[in-house]
């Protein structure tokens, strides 16, 4: 059984760039969320995907968009870069909602200079 | 109100103790409670589900008291293995919400 990938493992980004996320969701797993996790702090939750559907938002501006494919992998895309988007961006998958628990990727660290 | 509050700790506990961690969450329609752990520098991993009539898994105990709108972790004969970050986790409407975690230390 494959687990949730993300890519890539590492990037660097220059303030006021756009960077793109990737997500491959767990077999079976039909649901994708993703999360935002700062040095010392709990994952903040973006938004949750269920079905190419967005189903669920956290308190993260619009610049944060995302998108889930017909076969359940997921972007997370970031517009206008900012220093304090530099983070651990994790992406986590379930066969069916938040109910079931999440399975998580072992995330992508962003730095913005 | 935080939406979900935790000891951040560090709680420093002796190999073969009891250790407890408490959660709290303020949104009182909230459907599902996890216990997740994390590693240092690792992703979060789920460790157990909580349901109302609380939940054995070996050595952890989780409980849920929707009146006080509390969840708690219980391990029992602690390993230096359990060392780790435990976060709580709530499904309030449409959100995930993670508390900040609890390090836990178990000392040899």
């Amino acid at each position: 059984e494959t687990g949730v990938t993300q890519s890539p493992t590492h990037l660097i980004k220059t303030r006021g760039q756009q960077v793109t996320l990737r997500c491959s969701s767990q077999s079976g797993h039909n649901t994708v969320s993703w999360y935002q996790q700062a040095l010392g702090q709990g994952p903040q939750f973006i938004f949750q995907y269920y079905r190419e559907e967005e189903n669920g938002r956290g308190n993260f501006p619009p610049r944060f968009s995302g998108l889930q494919f017909p076969n359940y992998s997921s972007e997370l895309n970031v517009n206008a870069l900012e220093l304090d988007d530099s983070a651990l961006y994790l992406c986590a998958s379930s066969p069916g909602g938040a109910s079931y628990g999440y399975t998580f990727g072992s995330g992508t660290r962003l730095t913005v200079v | 109100r935080k939406e979900v509050e935790q000891d951040p700790g560090p709680f420093n506990v002796p190999e073969g103790a009891t250790v407890a961690f408490n959660c709290t969450y303020s949104n009182s329609a909230s459907q599902s409670f996890f216990w997740y752990r994390q590693d240092c520098r690792k992703e979060p991993k789920l460790l157990m589900s909580v349901y109302s009539s609380g939940n054995e898994d070996g050595r952890f105990t989780a409980q849920l008291n929707r009146a006080s709108q509390y969840i708690s972790l219980l391990i029992r004969d602690s390993k230096l293995s359990d060392s780790a970050t435990y976060l709580c986790v709530v499904n309030p409407d449409d959100k995930i919400i993670f508390g900040k975690g609890t390090r836990l230390h178990i000392l040899p």
